[in-house]
């Protein structure tokens, strides 16, 4: 069964530092993908930034980038020159071939100006 | 706009009630997904659906209902309301299975049952 670790429930972050969150998954699939999503208070899920088991570089979008070990199994996101704006919940998912994603727990990320 | 419309956004329910809650995508997405969002936690799958006619259960189904008889049309149904069913809602939906951009979220169902 697929299974999505977040060990961190909460992070402060000066603004304009980078941040790292961190996530390790579990799957025994060959084929899988990974995904970060933010949850502001407002409550909506954005999707973030995406990477394929089989993808050979590590994904970056804009600020965002993971950091994929594959050997290691996680999936760390990173963001680079915080803003206040980034302030949310973070949440890293999988999906493999039971087409469906699962989520982890979260991580709180709060930006200090 | 396209995307995925739920309603209601909010509903206080008793214990014992029913309720159905609503989920259309315009998009014509094949998949589609209910997940619930207690205080704190993590999404959790309820069901899901890969086509009209077709669902199954995710992590946790009970006290719970789903149909798909339309492409479109999602609705998820609670029959006997119970206190650990107060939650947020989220229905959402892909094209295909493992999309780039993972899925389209509905903006939620904030469910009170007291």
């Amino acid at each position: 069964a697929q299974k999505i670790t977040q060990t961190q429930p909460g992070m402060f972050v000066q603004e304009k530092e980078a941040v790292t969150l961190d996530c390790t998954y579990d799957t025994s699939d060959p084929s899988y993908g990974l995904f970060w999503y933010k949850q502001p208070s407002s409550g909506e899920m954005i999707f973030l930034i995406y990477q394929g088991s089989y993808d050979q570089q590590n994904a970056t979008e804009g600020r965002y980038s993971l950091n994929f070990q594959k050997a290691r199994k996680s999936a760390n996101l990173v963001i680079s020159a915080s803003q206040l704006g980034d302030s949310a919940m973070y949440f890293c998912a999988s999906y493999s071939s039971a087409s469906k994603i699962i989520f982890g727990s979260g991580t709180r990320l709060s930006i200090r100006p | 706009n396209a995307g995925v419309t739920q309603t209601p956004k909010f509903r206080i329910l008793k214990i014992g009630q029913s309720m159905t809650l609503q989920c259309a995508q315009d998009m014509n997405h094949n998949y589609m997904y209910w997940y619930r969002q207690d205080p704190g936690m993590g999404l959790k799958l309820i069901y899901y659906s890969v086509g009209a006619g077709i669902t199954d259960k995710g992590e946790v189904p009970n006290g719970y209902n789903v149909s798909r008889s339309t492409t479109e049309d999602f609705p998820l149904r609670l029959e006997l309301a119970a206190p650990s069913q107060t939650s947020v809602y989220f229905c959402a939906s892909s094209l295909n299975r493992g999309r780039l951009d993972g899925y389209t979220f509905g903006s939620g169902t904030r469910l009170t049952v007291v």
